[in-house]
């Protein structure tokens, strides 16, 4: 089973700054299986990144998302108010699905 | 568009059978994979299993033994049963679509469901 680890647990910034999210996973995950997500306080998570750096639909050129293999990372290039959310990343493989535990971004 | 809805008991006794449907609208069920996911209030997402269209089930290792997950494709509907329920499985149920043209990505959300275990 597939564990996925996300650093840091809070990361403290101000808008107008760039974050960088990590996921770390226990063994390769396939590239085209990795995904990111933001859940804002209340709401339903959001899909942001699928194929580990494709945009989902209607998602800012902001966000950005790389990595192979092990480590995977998202990147706010610069972070605006509604960005302060938590942050997912998920992957598929095997039949199998699962999540991180996520990276709170809070402002500073 | 499609929408997802989650149905069920907000309140389940120890030891009971917890049961949601999500009610799909809005689109065809009959293709891609339907998932659940629930979230502890206060903690992260945990998967706990997906069905394909055809009827083929993925669980969640930890969750297998209690979990089963079924569709209707005539009410464009599947379900989730969750057996032997203890406090730990208090949580907000989500029902979603992981869908081909994400590369199995949740894309499409319902809006969750709480749901508490206590007697």
């Amino acid at each position: 089973e597939i564990v996925l680890t996300q650093s840091p647990g809070t990361l403290s910034l101000s808008p107008g700054e760039r974050a960088t999210l990590s996921c770390r996973a226990s063994q390769s995950v396939s590239s085209s299986y990795l995904a990111w997500y933001q859940q804002k306080s209340g709401q339903t998570p959001r899909l942001l990144i699928y194929g580990a750096s494709s945009r989902a639909t209607g998602i800012p050129d902001r966000f950005s998302g790389s990595g192979s293999g092990t480590d995977f990372t998202l990147t706010i290039s610069r972070l605006e108010p509604e960005d302060f959310a938590v942050y997912y990343c998920q992957h598929y493989g095997s039949s199998v699905w699962g999540f991180g535990q996520g990276t709170k971004v809070e402002i500073k | 568009q499609l929408q997802l809805q989650e149905s069920g008991p907000g309140l389940v006794k120890p030891s009971e059978t917890l049961s949601l449907t999500c009610t799909v609208s809005g689109g065809s069920i009959s293709s891609d994979y339907w998932g659940w996911i629930r979230q502890p209030p206060g903690k992260g997402l945990e998967w706990i299993g997906n069905i394909y269209y055809s009827g083929s089930t993925y669980y969640n290792p930890s969750l297998k033994s209690r979990v089963t997950i079924s569709v209707d494709t005539s009410k464009t509907q599947f379900s989730l049963k969750v057996n032997s329920v203890t406090a730990a499985d208090t949580a907000v149920y989500y029902c979603a679509r992981a869908a081909a043209t994400v590369r199995r990505a949740f894309d499409v959300w319902g809006q969750g469901t709480m749901v508490t275990v206590s007697s």
